[in-house]
């Protein structure tokens, strides 16, 4: 069962543009999501991340939302820059297994110029 | 200062063989993890050392797979007689404990392929 989900596989967006990243997940007991970005044959590295006790955090150009009734989390990217393309994973960690993280399955992001 | 590396890069054996990967964590970051990432997935679980000690084995698939980490630094993850379906990316991470949320500096990870 996956518990953690990204249910677009790919997204496209012009530079410039917004480019929003969903995830949902299932289990209540998540308390932090983060997210990571990955280029190919390098390691995933991390972007951003969010307490379940916030609903919203900001670092530059990325800001992560959170909606803990609706188990789903969204990252925004704006403005979309090239760079920006990679594949994109959502994560949690559990309190009770709070070293593990679970992945999605990732999201390819294509900013064309 | 260096990031996580594993070596080697990529590893190519055949069903029934032994395999070691190894990881270097980044240095002073007491927690290591071991990932599996398979073709259109996102990495996946397997173990994670506080230490030397194996804090949480729980991801590991099946008795096939061990990883140890001697000294509290490198880790070596261990496959005997090897799958077909063990291919994968193999991906080590590490982070310092006491960070107010968990994130882990991943390596570039070993592709493993068994023929």
């Amino acid at each position: 069962d996956q518990q953690v989900k990204q249910n677009s596989p790919s997204l496209s967006v012009q530079e410039g543009r917004i480019s929003i990243l969903n995830c949902d997940y299932t289990n209540s007991m998540f308390d932090y999501f983060l997210w990571y970005k990955k280029y190919p044959a390098e390691g995933p590295t991390f972007l951003i991340s969010i307490s379940s006790i916030k609903d919203k955090n900001e670092d530059g150009r990325f800001t992560v939302f959170l909606n803990k009734s609706a188990k789903h989390l969204s990252l925004h990217i704006v403005p979309s820059q090239p760079g920006d393309s990679a594949v994109y994973f959502c994560a949690a960690s559990a309190e009770q297994g709070a070293q593990k993280l679970v992945f999605g399955q990732g999201t390819r992001l294509t900013i064309n110029p | 200062g260096a990031g996580v590396s594993q070596t080697p890069s990529n590893k190519v054996t055949e069903k029934g063989k032994y395999v070691e990967l190894r990881c270097d964590p980044i240095s002073g970051h007491t927690a290591l993890y071991w990932y599996r990432q398979s073709l259109g997935q996102g990495p996946e679980f397997l173990i994670y050392f506080q230490g030397t000690g194996a804090a949480d084995d729980s991801g590991l698939p099946n008795d096939r797979f061990f990883a140890v980490r001697p000294e509290g630094s490198v880790s070596t993850l261990k496959i005997q007689r090897t799958e077909r379906g063990d291919s994968a990316v193999y991906l080590c991470a590490s982070s310092l404990m006491g960070q107010p949320f968990n994130e882990q500096f991943f390596g570039p990870g070993t592709r493993l392929t068994v023929l």
